[in-house]
């Protein structure tokens, strides 16, 4: 069965500085990572993915993810925190073949930027 | 373009009615999916329909049904309300997921089940 974990429930950082929010995943065969975005009473924004190709996937509102096969990591950064990004963010995995159409999604990550 | 939209956007429910929630999507998709979200879960797949006329069960399908009425609507049924029914629902839409396309979500419904 496929899973994703978001390790840490809660990542504080300060407006300007450097952002990470954590992702590994687990699935058969090729692996098909997102990261979507949620605001309070809203439903999910995509952010970005990764199908195949360069590691470095670069998506909306400046975010970028790492894809690393070794570790089985997708990883979320932003080289610049904005008070703006402070929401609840989600990764997701599927596979290719039969399993692209269960999305399974990681606990969330709840993202506070402090000013 | 409205996307996916998704009524009631509230609704509760006593144990053991029924009510069906509404989700509609104006991007030609051909794939639809209902969710439910639950605090500190994530979102968990409850029934997909790859295409128009075809449905299948998700991660957690127990006390749902669904209906594909066409390629734009995708109907979630709750026959007998449970309080564990208590929850978020979010539809949502793509292209062809096999070949990477991502899901887009709807606003949500929440339920309540006294």
């Amino acid at each position: 069965a496929q899973s994703v974990a978001q390790p840490e429930d809660q990542v504080n950082v300060a407006e300007g500085n450097p952002l990470t929010v954590k992702c590994t995943y687990s699935v058969s065969g090729n692996p098909y990572l997102f990261w979507y975005v949620q605001y309070p009473n809203r439903g999910l924004q995509f952010l970005l993915k990764y199908i195949t190709g360069d590691n470095l996937v670069k998506g909306s509102y400046g975010f970028e993810a790492e894809f690393n096969k070794s570790q089985t990591s997708f990883h979320l950064k932003k080289p610049s925190a904005l008070v703006s990004d402070s929401a609840l963010y989600f990764c997701a995995a599927s596979y290719s073949g039969a399993g692209s159409y269960q999305l399974t999604f990681g606990k969330g990550t709840k993202l506070s930027v402090i000013p | 373009n409205a996307g996916v939209t998704q009524t009631p956007k509230f609704q509760v429910l006593k144990t053991g009615q029924s009510m069906t929630l509404q989700c509609a999507q104006d991007m030609n998709h051909n794939s639809m999916y209902w969710y439910r979200q639950d605090p500190g879960m994530g979102l968990r797949l409850i029934y997909y329909s790859a295409s128009e006329g075809t449905t299948d069960k998700g991660e957690v399908p127990n006390g749902y049904n669904v209906s594909r009425l066409n390629k734009r609507e995708f109907s979630l049924r709750l026959e007998s309300a449970a309080p564990s029914q208590t929850s978020v629902y979010f539809c949502a839409s793509s292209g062809d997921p096999d070949l990477g396309y991502e899901q887009y979500f709807g606003p949500g419904t929440r339920l309540t089940v006294t």
